[in-house]
């Protein structure tokens, strides 16, 4: 089967420092599968933040970037600059190709950025 | 835009009770899921369904039915609840090979 594997539960960084939050993956499937990163915000609902659905391209969206390394089977997440308002909690999540979109999640790392 | 409304936001059974779980969308959109959040953890699927009347089975469907009778709605039973068992369902639709939307989430609590 599929697994995503977040090896940080919880990460704190200070303002206007950079940032990597770590995601690698495994597969059974023969087709590349598509990479989710999905954010939740204090009191708020879970939210797409950026997906690549094609190895070796980059994702970004408010400033994050990740990239789909087929070759390492990861999909790290980065920042050059975090602000206060980056504090969520960050699911890294892999897609099924088959149509049916099933994803399956990381455990999530939390993420707390220190003024 | 369109809404993911869950209801109840809060949950709260009895051991053995059946519980029902109810998901609502206006996306129009074709499929709908249910995922299981454990503090702490990932989602896990527990069923989805890719149009009305039609179910599939996620890695934790044991323990649960689902039914969708219309394409808008999809419904989660707990078949008999766990005491002690407390968890976050979180309902979520896509058009098919799309990304997922999720909505707020029902917390459950079992005494």
């Amino acid at each position: 089967g599929d697994s995503v594997t977040q090896t940080e539960g919880q990460v704190t960084v200070s303002e206007s420092k950079s940032l990597i939050i770590n995601c690698t993956y495994s597969t059974t499937s023969i087709a590349y599968p598509n990479l989710f990163w999905y954010v939740r915000y204090p009191g708020e609902g879970l939210q797409l933040l950026l997906k690549v659905i094609t190895a070796g391209q980059k994702g970004s969206s408010r400033g994050f970037e990740a990239t789909y390394n087929k070759e390492t089977t990861s999909f790290h997440l980065q920042k050059a600059s975090v602000q206060e308002s980056d504090s969520a909690v960050y699911y890294c999540a892999l897609g099924s190709t088959g149509g049916n979109n099933k994803l399956t999640f990381g455990q999530g790392t939390v993420l707390s950025v220190i003024p | 835009g369109g809404i993911i409304t869950q209801t109840p936001k809060f949950l709260i059974g009895q051991e053995g009770q059946k519980l029902t779980l109810k998901c609502q969308q206006n996306f129009n959109h074709d499929t709908m899921y249910w995922y299981r959040q454990d503090s702490g953890k990932g989602l896990r699927l527990i069923y989805y369904s890719i149009t009305e009347n039609d179910l599939q089975k996620g890695d934790l469907s044991e323990g649960y039915d689902a039914s969708r009778e219309k394409k808008s709605s999809f419904s989660l039973t707990v078949t008999s609840a766990q005491k002690n068992e407390m968890a976050v369902f979180l309902c979520a639709s896509s058009m098919r090979g799309a990304e997922q939307f999720f909505g707020p989430g029902t917390r459950l609590t079992v005494l």
